[in-house]
């Protein structure tokens, strides 16, 4: 199975700063389509998790850009340019590319 | 509009079996696989496998094979896993979402106690 390493477990953060979280995959997640089945969800307390990005870097629909994605093969980071109090909760990386689905353990974001 | 409404809140025996639904509306049912996923309290995400409900066709992780059935009914646009042997291992909040994780149900909390 593919193994998403996400880092850092926990983040700390001030309302305003910008911040990473990085995803690493123990194989390439390029299919052979050429797609990259990368996502990164949100979830909030009690809530269930929220799309953000899909495909590496493409931007749910009613996201707000100051969320981005990037990376390839087996490298991955989402970024916040802009930390709000609405961006606090659980930050997960997926990866569809190869059965089973597989989710990293997380990132919990917390303000300073 | 899309939504997954899924079943209640579970509390069954161990050794006993559950069946959770969630049932789409907003989308072609058939048009879209359906995921379902675990989550322990306070923990993280596992995926448990997914179906094709235009087909029936499934795909399971290793660990749920014997674990989790997927169903889908195309006349009630509702899909259905039923977990079986219950044991503490099993109690868990359950979730389905659509293809690409864009839509999820609320989550149905399945708790196994004597």
């Amino acid at each position: 199975d593919v193994v998403l390493t996400q880092t850092p477990p926990t983040l700390s953060a001030t309302i305003g700063q910008s911040v990473s979280i990085s995803c690493r995959s123990s194989q390439s997640l390029l299919h052979s389509n050429g797609n990259t089945y990368l996502n990164w969800l949100l979830q909030r307390p009690g809530q269930p998790p929220q799309l953000l990005i899909y495909l590496v870097s493409r931007l749910e629909s009613g996201v707000p850009n100051r969320f981005s994605g990037s990376g390839s093969g087996t490298d991955f980071t989402l970024k916040i340019s802009g930390v709000e109090a609405e961006d606090l909760g659980v930050y997960y990386c997926v990866q569809s590319t190869h059965a089973p689905y597989t989710f990293g353990a997380g990132t919990k974001l917390e303000l300073k | 509009e899309v939504l997954l409404q899924q079943s209640g809140a579970e509390l069954v025996r161990p050794g006993s079996s559950v069946k959770i639904s969630c049932k789409a509306s907003g989308y072609t049912f058939t048009d879209y696989y359906m995921h379902w996923v675990k989550q322990r309290p306070e923990q993280g995400l596992v995926w448990i496998g997914r179906i094709n409900p235009a087909n029936g066709n499934t795909v399971y992780a290793e660990k749920f094979k014997s674990k989790a059935t997927l169903t889908a009914d195309k006349s009630s646009n509702t899909a259905y896993m039923q977990l079986s042997s219950l044991t503490s291992e099993d109690t868990a909040t359950y979730f389905c979402t659509r293809s690409r994780f864009a839509y999820w149900g609320q989550g149905t909390l399945v708790t196994v106690s004597s």
